[in-house]
């Protein structure tokens, strides 16, 4: 069975601080990986695709990097307007994505 | 202009009662999807749509039934609700059927009493 991982559950990080998320992903025949950000009381909103092992993208603070077990959204010199739930999703067949419970961050001034 | 909205934004109904939740995307995508997202804040997949036809049908029970017109709307009906399916459902669309990324709607928050 597909499954996704996210540590750590919640982070706390000064403005400035900079860290890395990680999801580790159990899927058989790794299509995509996704990565989207939720603002509370909203959908969520698409952040990257990465097909492949090694594979990087990235956009403004944010960069996200794929191994063959896992993937790490980096976010350098974080500001508040960060502070958001990040989802890791995999694909595997078809076009369900599997989404992992997601990481809290909260960025403080 | 919004992408795809979904109408009610919060519902608050008894135990027993039928209601239906609508979705419409402007984006020209030809893939829709309903996701529900539980207090665990886990999405995950219960209908998919691609032009009109359903193709993805997850283990959900068949109290809940989607509704295609057309490829810009997909619509949700629950009958019989009951107390467990309280949850935040969201509508989302894609270009296609594989690898493009998902657009969601901003979600009803459905509560059942």
């Amino acid at each position: 069975e597909d499954q996704v991982t996210q540590s750590p559950e919640a982070l706390r990080l000064q403005e400035g601080e900079s860290s890395s998320l990680n999801c580790s992903y159990t899927v058989s025949g790794l299509r995509g990986l996704f990565w989207y950000r939720q603002d509370p009381g909203k959908g969520p909103e698409f952040l990257f695709t990465l097909y492949s092992a090694g594979e990087e993208k990235e956009k403004e603070r944010l960069k996200a990097t794929l191994t063959k077990k896992e993937s790490f959204l980096h976010i350098t010199a974080p500001k508040p307007e960060d502070s958001a739930t990040y989802l890791c999703a995999v694909q595997a067949g078809g076009n369900k994505l599997v989404f992992g419970a997601g990481t809290i961050l909260r960025v403080k001034s | 202009d919004t992408a795809v909205s979904q109408t009610p934004k919060y519902l608050v109904t008894q135990m027993g009662n039928d209601k239906s939740i609508k979705c419409e995307q402007n984006l020209g995508h030809d893939t829709m999807y309903w996701y529900k997202q539980d207090s665990k804040k886990f999405l995950k997949i219960m209908f998919s749509y691609n032009n009109k036809e359903l193709i993805i049908n997850e283990t959900v029970p068949n109290r809940f039934s989607p509704k295609s017109p057309d490829k810009a709307h997909l619509n949700l009906h629950i009958n019989s609700l009951e107390l467990g399916d309280s949850a935040v459902y969201f509508c989302a669309s894609s270009r296609d059927r594989e690898y493009s990324p998902l657009h969601f709607g901003n979600g009803t928050r459905l509560t059942v009493t």
